[in-house]
């Protein structure tokens, strides 16, 4: 089963504050991707990478930043946040599967609340 | 805009009957269409999927059809338990130089028993 973490589980924040969302992958994936989900809106793609080294803006990325200093890590940054960025943010890795298509393992999920 | 429509966004059926959740999407250069499944407080699992040289797919229960020429992929329950009862999202992955995977806003299913 491919494996997914992300840390923190919760988050409280404050306005103009820096929240860092953490995600690590042991699938050896090259592709990871940050998701927001908020109700009426469904998943929402923030960023994406397709390797160490290498990020790429989704369809919402005003406001975020995103790292992958690794195969392993990719991190979503917030450097001011605000509250309408209060959410429940998932990472996932993406593998290719026997269909020969890509399939993506989520993590747990963050819930991040902005004050 | 939005690039994968999904309809219905509330879904309630009773136990033993069928579900049908309908998805639309623009992108003719689009080859694979898969259905995740989220139950409450969990994370989005993959269920089904299909990709574009084919027009349907089957599998426990589960249907998948695709209308390529009408840009259009559909998700069939058949026999529906409250255990199906969750969110559903579809996918659409246009492949690529810019591959990325869009989501449909999602269809909350409830089986009533």
């Amino acid at each position: 089963e491919a494996a997914v973490t992300q840390s923190p589980r919760n988050k409280v924040a404050v306005t103009g504050g820096k929240v860092t969302l953490s995600c690590n992958q042991t699938n050896n994936h090259n592709n990871m991707y940050w998701y927001r989900q908020d109700t009426g809106h469904g998943l929402r793609l923030i960023h994406y990478s397709y390797g160490a080294g290498s990020t790429e803006k989704g369809d919402i990325p005003d406001g975020y930043k995103a790292s992958r200093p690794s195969q392993e890590n990719f991190s979503l940054i917030l450097e001011l946040a605000t509250p309408s960025q209060t959410s429940v943010y998932f990472c996932a890795s993406g593998g290719w599967g026997g269909s020969s298509a890509e399939t993506l393992y989520f993590g747990s999920g963050t819930r991040l609340t902005v004050l | 805009g939005e690039q994968v429509e999904q309809l219905p966004s509330i879904l309630r059926v009773q136990e033993g009957s069928s579900a049908s959740i309908n998805c639309t999407y623009e992108n003719s250069a689009s080859n694979y269409f898969p259905w995740y499944k989220q139950e409450p407080g969990e994370n989005p699992k993959l269920i089904i999927d299909i990709r574009s040289n084919m027009e349907r797919k089957q599998t426990q229960g589960l249907i998948v059809l695709l209308d390529k020429k009408a840009k259009r992929f559909s998700l069939h329950i058949t026999d529906t338990q409250p255990g199906d009862s969750a969110m559903y999202f579809c996918g659409e992955y246009s492949g690529g130089s810019n591959a990325k995977l869009t989501f449909g806003k999602g269809t909350k299913l409830s089986v009533k028993s």
